[in-house]
């Protein structure tokens, strides 16, 4: 089945320790992204990646770090989580390429964070 | 800044009505328009694609507008279905790697 497998899909942190939140596709995407949705808010990007060893910052890049070695994985790092990055992470992924296909998201099921 | 802002945040119709969902966009210079559903504790599902040279786009019982000039989609449900209960999302992108997002629509269709 094609999809976007995010782990964990639930943790519960404190300040200050790193986590990784993993995200990978087995659809043979190049593009991957990270975003959070916070209440009343909507999803905000926090890093894309158009393919291997090319990252970009979003809108919302401050505390977060990502790595594009493989072409399926694309980590999202917070070296030292804070309160404020409480939320509910999303990782997506895409094909590239001229045909509208090429503009649909697949999603993954989220990954609820909390940082005391 | 792009922003994008869905009006209303919530909405409830009993079942068989024929509903719009609205959504509205700052600058008019986008790539595309997509429109997304949110069920809880899931990810996104992609409705919708809506091209900058396109007008409107349609699948099923869903048929989502798209006006640049003005700034504003519309997404269109026919005939709704207590299935059709989620959150909708529309979300504009500029290039093709950015995508911003409104807060979303949350539906309820009452049986």
């Amino acid at each position: 089945e094609a999809q976007v497998t995010q782990n964990p899909r639930y943790l519960i942190t404190v300040t200050g320790k790193k986590l990784t939140v993993t995200c990978s596709q087995n659809m043979n995407h190049e593009y991957m992204s990270w975003y959070r949705q916070d209440p009343g808010l909507g999803l905000r990007q926090i890093y894309y990646s158009m393919n291997v060893e090319v990252t970009d910052k979003g809108d919302v890049p401050e505390g977060y770090k990502v790595s594009r070695k493989e072409k399926r994985n694309f980590p999202l790092i917070l070296e030292s989580p804070s309160p404020n990055q409480t939320s509910l992470y999303f990782c997506a992924s895409r094909t590239t390429g001229g045909h509208s296909g090429a503009n649909v998201l697949t999603f993954g099921a989220g990954s609820r964070l909390t940082v005391l | 800044k792009q922003e994008v802002t869905q009006i209303p945040a919530a909405l409830s119709v009993p079942e068989g009505e024929n509903l719009v969902l609205n959504c509205s966009f700052t600058d008019s210079a986008i790539y595309n328009l997509q429109w997304f559903r949110q069920d809880p504790g899931k990810g996104l599902t992609s409705l919708l694609l809506i091209q900058s040279s396109q007008r409107e786009q349609t699948s099923g019982r869903l048929n989502a507008s798209l006006d640049k000039s003005s700034g504003r989609s519309t997404l269109y449900i026919a005939a709704s279905q207590p299935g059709d209960s989620a959150t909708y999302l529309c979300a504009v992108s500029h290039n093709n790697n950015d995508m911003r997002f409104g807060a979303g629509t949350r539906l309820t269709v009452k049986p």
